[in-house]
């Protein structure tokens, strides 16, 4: 139990264009997704903080504006990385709540590495 | 805000031996969670162990167990009968109020 997906697992783009991640919580419902950041062999840097059917919360520095998050269902979160460039290649890292847990674990997905060329 | 500090970013064990990771924390928080962290190659992160800081006993899973110290705010994952598998990189994570804050990691390398 407690999977979660993302989706594509790689995406190489151009300098300027736009990119969609999903993820999703296949088997349980998360109230709250979160979104990381991990450049190579550095730790997770969290980027912002979604609830179903609310705006994301964006940590300081993360520019809301170029990374859209979307959280339309209790399954689903997207990150779309807007106008990419190739300072935003990295690794992106999606996690989620369990809905009425009360402890602080997260269950993350795979990863999407991202390259902008 | 918090910070969680890793101070071995590599470390290496023989197969079949014990090894230990260090972490400590800072925080005014009473009420919190502490975890362990694994990230193989794969980059899956995977939860290895949980401790409820309002706990006083020691989480074990396995051959994975801590050394949970809150007046020192020390968190260590003592690893016994290290396996090949088990070469990959720790992270030690603070979480409160649903908020997970990451160390920078060790990397354990298992010898056969």
């Amino acid at each position: 139990g407690a999977v979660v997906s993302q989706h594509p697992s790689r995406v190489i783009c151009k300098s300027g264009t736009s990119v969609k991640i999903e993820c999703r919580s296949l088997d349980f419902q998360a109230t709250t997704m979160f979104w990381y950041r991990q450049f190579p062999k550095q730790s997770l840097m969290l980027m912002a903080t979604s609830n179903e059917g609310s705006k994301a919360t964006y940590e300081q520095g993360v520019e809301k504006d170029k990374f859209l998050i979307n959280h339309a269902s209790l399954t689903l979160s997207t990150l779309t990385v807007t106008s990419a460039h190739p300072e935003d290649s990295s690794f992106y890292i999606c996690s989620a709540r369990l809905a009425g847990a009360d402890y602080n674990e997260q269950f993350f997905g795979p990863g999407t590495r991202l390259t902008v060329l | 805000a918090q910070t969680v500090t890793q101070s071995q970013p590599e470390m290496s064990v023989q197969e079949a031996e014990t090894v230990t990771l260090s972490c400590t924390y800072d925080t005014s928080e009473n009420n919190y969670y502490l975890f362990w962290y694994k990230q193989p190659p794969s980059r899956q992160m995977i939860l290895v162990i949980r401790q409820e800081a309002y706990k006083q006993q020691n989480a074990t899973e396995n051959r994975f167990s801590v050394n949970f110290q809150k007046a020192a705010k020390s968190f260590s994952l003592k690893i016994s009968d290290s396996q090949l598998g088990d070469t990959a990189m720790y992270f030690c994570a603070f979480g409160s109020n649903y908020k997970l804050t990451f160390g920078k990691g060790t990397l354990l390398t298992v010898n056969p």
